[in-house]
């Protein structure tokens, strides 16, 4: 069974704070791809960022940054100088490779980054 | 490039009315398709998916049914709708299985 966990449903901070989100992920298999998406007010989903189960180098984006660790079946996610605009809820997401193309999110984590 | 229509944005249905919720991909060929719901919460739940024409694959049982006529449209439905069924719809394609999703604006169902 695959299982996405994100520990924190709402996280509030201020303009120009660092904010990690958490995501913790259970999969029995060795081959498997982890997401984050974001999703803004207006509902739409959009993709940041996708990794597989065989790279665990961490990735910087800009402000965003990914820490991808087998170890503990975490891959936790880091904005850097947060901005109103990140306002958002986030969702961690795994897709094994044994599932299929069933991807399982977590249940998202709403930031609120307050001016 | 590719792009996903999905509509309507927005629908107020009475309790067992039926339902069609219409998702197309442009730019694309044989892509995975998907129809996901978001509930009140805020956690996506996966409710079917498609590899190909005519082939779905049902994750949750309920009163709900999606259909590929064409390569390029899902088209999701239910013949009478309860409460439950209330929620925001998302459509989504990928071209391959450990492609990330890409989504379409979401439909908000209020079933009244």
């Amino acid at each position: 069974a695959q299982k996405v966990t994100q520990a924190q449903t709402e996280i509030s901070v201020v303009e120009k704070e660092d904010v990690t989100l958490d995501c913790v992920y259970e999969t029995r298999d060795t081959t498997y791809y982890l997401f984050w998406y974001k999703q803004p007010p207006s509902g739409e989903l959009v993709f940041l960022i996708r990794r597989n189960s065989f790279d665990e180098q961490n990735e910087i984006s800009g402000r965003y940054s990914w820490n991808f660790q087998k170890s503990t079946s975490s891959f936790n996610f880091t904005i850097t100088a947060s901005q109103v605009v990140d306002s958002a809820v986030y969702f961690c997401a795994l897709m094994q490779e044994t599932s299929g193309s069933r991807l399982t999110f977590g249940e998202g984590t709403q930031l609120t980054v307050n001016p | 490039s590719q792009t996903i229509h999905q509509w309507p944005a927005t629908l107020v249905q009475p309790v067992g009315s039926p339902l069609s919720l219409e998702c197309t991909v442009e730019g694309t060929s044989n892509p995975n398709l998907y129809w996901y719901r978001q509930a009140a919460g805020r956690g996506l739940q996966l409710l079917f998916y498609s590899v190909g024409i005519g082939q779905i694959s049902s994750e949750v049982p309920q009163n709900l049914s999606a259909s590929r006529p064409q390569d390029r449209q899902f088209i999701l439905s239910s013949k009478k709708l309860l409460l439950s069924d209330s929620g925001f719809y998302l459509c989504a394609w990928t071209p391959d299985r450990h492609s990330p999703l890409h989504f379409g604006n979401g439909t908000r169902l209020t079933v009244t």
